[in-house]
């Protein structure tokens, strides 16, 4: 079955380090990939899309990347500042036109 | 303009109770999806509803729940006799297209269940 992960631990780095999330699949190959930021008692806000045909796109200090041999998508926030802080999900189109499948996010904890 | 409105913001009930929780979607938008959120976990795909098409109910995890969505916009998930395995966030998102791309998402709805 399809199966996304992410880091379940806490990243925590300093203020003005670069952050770099990991987003693993199996078992499929979606058409695009998207990045989600969700703050706590919130919903999930749209960050980046990229689609298969795509090594890399980048969005202010945002960047990501998207490995379709490995399988595996990057997230990076470049210059991170405190207010990055938050839980970041990626998601897959696995049912083309249908829905998206979330991986479980990766907390990030940015250190002033 | 306005985003992704849901109701109630949170709701506590007693097991075996019925809920209604509402969905208002982006004015406009075809698509509207159900999601759940348990703590600290990623989201479970529940429903989606896409125009004027029969809903994708692949996701609802058993026949306690249903959802409607009237006039294409608003939407009503119902759980009934709810258990207090259901305590969760539920979340709706709607999208403009006939594609999952970009995806806007409600606060949600805390459920707990006594």
């Amino acid at each position: 079955s399809q199966k996304i992960e992410q880091n379940s631990e806490a990243l925590n780095i300093q203020e003005g380090k670069t952050a770099t999330l990991t987003c693993n699949y199996t078992n499929y190959s979606p058409a695009y990939l998207q990045w989600y930021r969700q703050d706590p008692g919130r919903g999930p806000v749209f960050l980046l899309l990229i689609r298969e045909n795509e090594k890399e796109k980048r969005k202010e200090r945002l960047k990501v990347t998207f490995d379709t041999t490995l399988k595996q998508s990057l997230f990076h926030i470049t210059a991170s500042q405190p207010a990055d802080s938050a839980t970041y999900l990626c998601a897959l189109d696995i049912n083309a036109g249908n829905m998206l499948t979330f991986g479980g996010g990766t907390r990030l904890m940015v250190k002033p | 303009g306005a985003g992704v409105s849901q109701s109630p913001s949170n709701k506590v009930t007693e097991k075996g109770k019925d809920v209604e929780l509402r969905c208002d979607p982006i004015s406009g938008h075809t698509a509207l999806y159900w999601y759940r959120q348990s703590l600290g976990q990623g989201l479970e795909f529940l429903i989606y509803f896409q125009g004027n098409s029969a809903p994708d109910k692949s996701g609802l995890p058993s026949d306690r729940f249903s959802a409607e969505r009237t006039g294409g916009s608003v939407s009503t998930l119902t759980i009934q006799r709810t258990q207090q395995e259901d305590s969760a966030v539920y979340l709706c998102a709607s999208s403009p297209r006939t594609t999952t791309e970009t995806q806007y998402f409600g606060p949600g709805t805390r459920l707990l269940v006594l």
